[in-house]
C-alpha cells in the first residue's frame, strides 16, 4: 500500500514569501501525482497533475516538481498571499484506481 | 465547466435514520469514490465503483452501504446512522486507469452531523 506523507503539517510565513511544501511517497512506480487545495470546510480543488513522464509542472505562481526515484515532489509556492492560506494535500494512484492521500500542509500566509 | 455535484452542503439526522448522500457528475467518468474527513486521519476511503451497479470496499466500509444504478450518480447510504459518523463526506470521480490526464475532481463536501 501506497503510503503518503507531507512535512511539514502547518506552516506560518509572512505575505510575499516564497514557499516550499514537500510530499514523499513510497512506492516509486506511480502514474502520476496531483497537488490539491482545501479551503475549510469545502472540498478539494485540483491545482496541478504531473504525469511521471514529466518532472514539473507549473500553473501561475504555482510549481509542481516529481522526482520518482526518490519518491518525492514539492509544490513551489511564489510571492505567496494571504489568499493562498489553505490546506494543501498531495495524491498518487494506487490499485484499484483509488487514490492515496497525504494528511497535508495547513499554511497560513500573515499580510 | 465540469462538475461533481453532492447534493447537500450539511445535514443534521438523529442516530438510527437511513442518510443517503447523493453525488453526480457530469463528465462521463467512469469511476466514483466516497471518502470521509476527519481531523488528524486525512481522507480515508469508503467505497469507490468503477462502472455502473459495481462497487469495491475502500478502507472503511463498516456502516455504509452504496449504489450506482447510474454512471453519472453514485450514492452513499448509512444504514443506521451514528454520532461516530459525523465527518465531511468527499465524492470524486475520474476516468478510469491510474493513468489519467485528469486526475481525480472532487465534489464540495457534504458536513453531517450525527446527534
Amino acid at each position: 500500500k501506497q503510503e503518503v506523507t507531507q512535512i511539514p503539517a502547518a506552516l506560518s510565513v509572512p505575505e510575499g514569501e516564497n514557499l516550499v511544501l514537500n510530499c514523499s511517497f513510497t512506492d516509486s512506480a506511480i502514474y502520476n501525482l496531483q497537488w490539491f487545495r482545501q479551503d475549510p470546510g469545502k472540498g478539494l480543488t485540483s491545482l496541478l497533475l504531473i504525469q511521471s513522464s514529466q518532472r514539473e509542472q507549473t500553473s501561475g505562481r504555482l510549481n509542481a516538481s516529481l522526482d520518482k526515484s526518490s519518491g518525492r515532489s514539492t509544490l513551489y509556492i511564489a510571492a505567496s498571499q494571504p489568499g493562498d492560506s489553505a490546506t494543501y494535500l498531495c495524491a498518487l494512484p494506487g490499485a484499484g484506481n483509488q487514490f492515496y492521500f497525504g494528511t497535508g500542509t495547513s499554511l497560513t500566509v500573515i499580510p | 465547466d465540469v462538475k461533481v455535484t453532492q447534493s447537500s452542503r450539511y445535514l443534521v439526522k438523529r442516530t438510527g435514520e437511513k442518510v443517503f448522500l447523493e453525488c453526480v457528475q457530469d463528465m462521463d467518468h467512469e469511476n466514483m469514490f466516497w471518502y470521509r474527513q476527519d481531523p488528524g486521519l486525512g481522507l480515508r476511503l469508503i467505497y469507490f465503483s468503477y462502472d455502473v451497479k459495481m462497487k469495491e470496499k475502500g478502507d472503511i466500509p463498516e456502516g455504509y452501504s452504496v449504489s450506482r444504478e447510474k454512471k453519472e450518480r453514485f450514492s452513499l447510504i448509512l444504514e443506521s446512522a451514528s454520532t461516530n459518523q459525523t465527518s465531511m463526506y468527499l465524492c470524486a470521480s475520474s476516468l478510469v486507469g491510474s493513468d489519467s490526464l485528469y486526475g481525480y475532481t472532487f465534489g464540495s463536501g457534504t458536513r453531517l452531523t450525527v446527534v
